[in-house]
């Protein structure tokens, strides 16, 4: 299983782009990279996933380099309401072999 | 789509008593869900793999006798906590993965159990 490592916290101001990178050194071949955003006394919630490249949706982008040994999640014009926990997790093309990595929680100032 | 609803949300019990929570995915079938555990200010860890229909594979260090896991049917899985103490106090979140379409798909999770043993 290839380990996650993120930064534990971050700070942004409201309107700002915050790009949040996650490593993962040992991924392999047909692993998967998914991000999900958790609110205290919640479960987590899916945001974005994928395999190379670019991936964009309504809420969040994802870069992944070509070597694929990292990601980076994209929020765009953040606001308080994103405060936050983000999981980057690498898991396999079964879904069943993944690894939840420590989290990074993401606080937005006024 | 893709909504899982986990039940009750929120429990407060005496030692010694079991609890069961419910994990359901609602809008998709479930081959397989996950029960996690979370501590406060710690990351989701993995208790076990549910899967419809046989045992469930459990985490190393989690003991199967003490959290009971049935996976009866397509959209519904328990996990029951036996004679709990207050070290069982915590978060648990089940997740399921809708299969239907393609492998890839990501986890769905619920929104979790509190759980306060007294």
């Amino acid at each position: 299983l290839a380990k996650t490592t993120q930064p534990i916290s971050m700070d942004s101001y409201e309107g700002q782009e915050v790009n949040i990178t996650c490593s993962h050194n040992n991924i392999a071949t047909n692993d998967y990279i998914t991000w999900y955003q958790q609110f205290p006394s919640q479960g987590p919630r899916f945001i974005i996933q994928g395999y190379k490249t670019k991936v964009t949706n309504e809420v969040a982008s994802l870069f992944i380099p070509a070597d694929r040994k990292s990601s980076t999640l994209s929020l765009p014009r953040v606001s308080l309401s994103d405060t936050a926990v983000y999981y980057c997790l690498v898991g396999d093309h079964t879904g069943n072999q993944f690894y939840f990595g420590t989290g990074t929680s993401l606080t937005v100032i006024p | 789509g893709a909504v899982v609803s986990q039940h009750p949300s929120w429990v407060i019990c005496k030692s010694g008593t079991s609890v069961k929570i419910e994990c359901r995915s609602l809008d998709f079938q479930a081959t397989t869900m996950f029960w996690y555990r979370q501590f406060p200010k710690q990351s989701l860890m993995l208790m076990a793999t549910s899967n419809e229909g046989s045992k469930a594979t459990y985490e190393q260090g989690v003991e199967k006798d003490k959290f009971l896991i049935n996976h009866a049917s397509l959209t519904l899985s328990t996990l029951t906590v036996t004679s709990a103490h207050p070290e069982d106090s915590s978060f648990y979140i089940c997740s399921a993965r809708d299969v239907s379409r393609d492998t890839n798909q990501p986890q769905h999770f619920g929104d979790g159990t509190r759980l306060s043993i007294l």
